[in-house]
């Protein structure tokens, strides 16, 4: 099955420098990626998403990026804010599956 | 407020007792998930249904068990607990199946087993 590995495990920064949260995927078949927020004691929550046809999605302040070469995607926040600290968790659905595989999660503080 | 309404919130119960948790999916989407939060094993994925069909099952625990319900509402039914079933379990719906719509969380159930 499908194997998902997360860096960091925690990440700390200060107001307005960007952070960088990188994914790891063993299945090539895989070709959704989406990436999920989850405030202390909250839900998870869509923040974007992308497919394996298209290397780079962008939403504002948040871009993903993935190669499909390499089995790696990764979420770029810019102009981090303190509202942005929570865990933030990456996922693959297998195969063509929607069986969403979850990375270990990255705790992000942004220290103001 | 994503839509989906999960009960009960909290459930504190003994080991070896049946518990039944339920999840009401957004109005109109067709799939629910089950998910396990716990420390040590992060987000696993338990079940998915869509249209009261199984369609993938995760590492679902065999003293574990789930079902849709015509109108679309789903049970997770966890028996025989044991302290390591200590968790939060979401719930999650998405409009269809296969095509990778988003899935919606619900607030969860917080279970903990003493």
């Amino acid at each position: 099955g499908e194997n998902v590995e997360q860096h960091p495990s925690t990440l700390s920064v200060q107001e307005g420098d960007s952070a960088v949260i990188k994914c790891t995927y063993s299945d090539s078949a895989s070709n959704y990626f989406p990436w999920y927020k989850q405030e202390l004691g909250k839900r998870p929550q869509l923040i974007i998403d992308i497919r394996s046809n298209v290397g780079e999605k962008k939403d504002q302040r948040i871009a993903v990026t993935l190669n499909k070469t390499a089995k790696h995607f990764s979420l770029h926040i810019t102009e981090t804010q303190p509202e942005d600290s929570a865990v933030y968790f990456c996922a693959v659905a297998e195969g063509n599956t929607d069986k969403l595989i979850f990375g270990t999660g990255t705790r992000l503080q942004v220290f103001p | 407020d994503s839509g989906v309404t999960q009960t009960p919130k909290h459930l504190i119960t003994a080991t070896g007792q049946r518990v039944t948790l339920r999840c009401s999916p957004r109005s109109g989407d067709l799939s629910v998930y089950w998910y396990q939060q716990s420390l040590d094993q992060g987000l696993q994925f338990l079940i998915h249904y869509y249209n009261g069909e199984e369609r993938a099952k995760g590492n679902i625990l065999e003293r574990f068990s789930a079902q849709q319900f015509p109108d679309l509402h789903s049970e997770l039914n966890l028996s025989s607990l044991e302290l390591g079933d200590s968790a939060l379990y979401f719930c999650a719906s998405s409009a269809t199946s296969g095509t990778h719509n988003e899935q919606f969380f619900g607030p969860g159930t917080r279970l903990t087993v003493l």
